[in-house]
């Protein structure tokens, strides 16, 4: 019973296509977030939403779109997409408290061609 | 702006002795500091939690001490097995929610 899904695990498309990486969490948290693990494996945050309201938006070019259609789903649309997005990209949540854990899921590993 | 580093990158050990793992970050106003384990190809699995009210947690052969003053974190694993061998991360929450990371120490441990 997973506790963060996400949806493909893995994508392949060319430059230039849109697509979008869907995420849901069954553990009752408040808070989602999606994460971007470059080539060097570095995680960065992109977006963050609590109860469905944007909180964190880092610098992120505007092709890519979170929605959140409720406080379970947190899915992510890439317009246009480009070489340099090509990464592995990570949904999480937690509960917007100072101390809970935040829980990951397995990633979607994009690679655009 | 946090900036959380990880020191070693690697490390490489044969089985049985003990692994110390190093976090520093540069801001303190932190909420809490997880450290996490990564295997090739998959998520993240959180290995413990330590509160910024907290100097230490424990879980098994795990052991993170946190010194919020200065800044840093060590993980420590006690009697290293081959399955230890992962990418271990850490992360800080601050006051916006977000976890800032660092890259993370690949370890190796030796049969």
């Amino acid at each position: 019973d997973t506790a963060v899904s996400q949806t493909p695990k893995y994508l392949v498309t060319q430059m230039g296509n849109d697509k979008s990486i869907k995420c849901e969490q069954n553990l009752g948290h408040d808070t989602m977030y999606w994460y971007k693990q470059d080539s060097k494996k570095f995680l960065k945050i992109m977006f963050s939403y609590n109860n469905k309201e944007l909180i964190i938006n880092e610098t992120v070019p505007n092709r890519f779109s979170p929605k959140s259609p409720d406080k379970a789903h947190l899915n992510l649309h890439i317009n246009s997409l480009e070489l340099g997005d090509s990464a592995v990209y990570f949904c999480a949540s937690s509960q917007r408290t100072a101390n809970t854990e935040a829980f990951f899921g397995q990633g979607t590993r994009l690679t655009v061609v | 702006k946090q900036e959380v580093t990880q020191i070693p990158a690697a490390l490489s050990v044969p089985e049985g002795e003990n692994l110390v793992l190093n976090c520093s970050f540069t801001d303190s106003a932190i909420y809490n500091l997880q450290w996490f384990r990564q295997d090739p190809g998959k998520g993240l699995t959180s290995l413990l939690l330590i509160q910024s009210s907290q100097r230490e947690q424990t879980s098994g052969r795990l052991n993170a001490s946190l010194d919020k003053s200065s800044g840093r974190s060590t993980l420590y694993i006690a009697a290293s097995q081959p399955g230890d061998s992962a990418t271990y991360l850490c992360a800080v929450q601050q006051q916006n929610y977000k976890l800032s990371f660092g890259a993370g120490t690949t370890v190796t441990v030796r049969a």
